[in-house]
């Protein structure tokens, strides 16, 4: 298993600004991947991370609206940018452990006012 | 697109009873994931099912794949109230060993005393 965390665990921000969340592993993983839940709804793929290379990102997710940096094998961070009420959710990291086997960190809950 | 569908979306049940949760996807893949969300939390990984056939069980729960159906179950034998949660199942979204998963729509359990 992994031990994922996720900061800021939950955040309130103004339309127009940008959120930062950081996600860090207690080990090395190839793949980090970046989620979105929005309220009361399924889980949603925003992109994929990869270390020394471009975030790849989902239909309907664009670099500009969430860049995405993978500096090292144990860290990533999304940013949520020009911020809207429809950005409101949850965001959560996920690591691939194995071929079979992927964790998700606790999640970060965003609200935009 | 590969769509992953899951029914009921919403379970309500006695303690004691049984009931199967039901993951309908919509092309191949060759592992499907079950996830346990509890209210406000991240997920939970429960089941990774790997191959036509696969059988696993934990508990109270048993999950089962049938790969040429597209078919998997989730199922709750003399369910406890502790099994209330909202439980995902997953696919992955290019049929391999992408880990991009694409998640069904959730079925929120309620086990009633």
């Amino acid at each position: 298993s992994a031990v994922i965390s996720q900061k800021p665990s939950r955040d309130i921000c103004q339309r127009g600004t940008s959120l930062t969340i950081q996600c860090q592993v207690d080990s090395q993983v190839t793949m980090m991947f970046w989620y979105r839940q929005q309220p009361g709804q399924s889980l949603t793929l925003i992109a994929t991370a990869n270390q020394g290379s471009e975030a790849t990102y989902e239909s309907g997710f664009v670099i500009d609206k969430f860049p995405i940096s993978r500096p090292n094998l144990t860290f990533s961070t999304l940013t949520v940018s020009n911020l809207s009420p429809e950005d409101s959710s949850i965001y959560l990291c996920s690591v691939d452990v194995s071929p079979y086997e992927q964790y998700f960190g606790p999640g970060t809950r965003l609200t935009v006012t | 697109e590969l769509k992953v569908e899951q029914n009921p979306l919403f379970l309500s049940m006695q303690e004691g009873k049984n009931y199967t949760i039901y993951c309908n996807y919509s092309t191949t893949s060759d592992r499907l994931y079950w996830y346990r969300q509890d209210p406000g939390k991240s997920l939970e990984s429960l089941f990774v099912l790997l191959s036509n056939g696969a059988v696993k069980q934990e508990g109270r729960l048993m999950a089962s794949l049938d790969t040429k159906a597209r078919l998997s179950t989730l199922h709750i034998t003399a369910a406890v109230h502790d099994l209330s949660a909202t439980y995902f199942c997953a696919v992955d979204k290019y049929g391999g060993a992408t880990n991009k998963l694409i998640f069904g729509t959730g079925t929120l359990l309620a086990v009633q005393p």
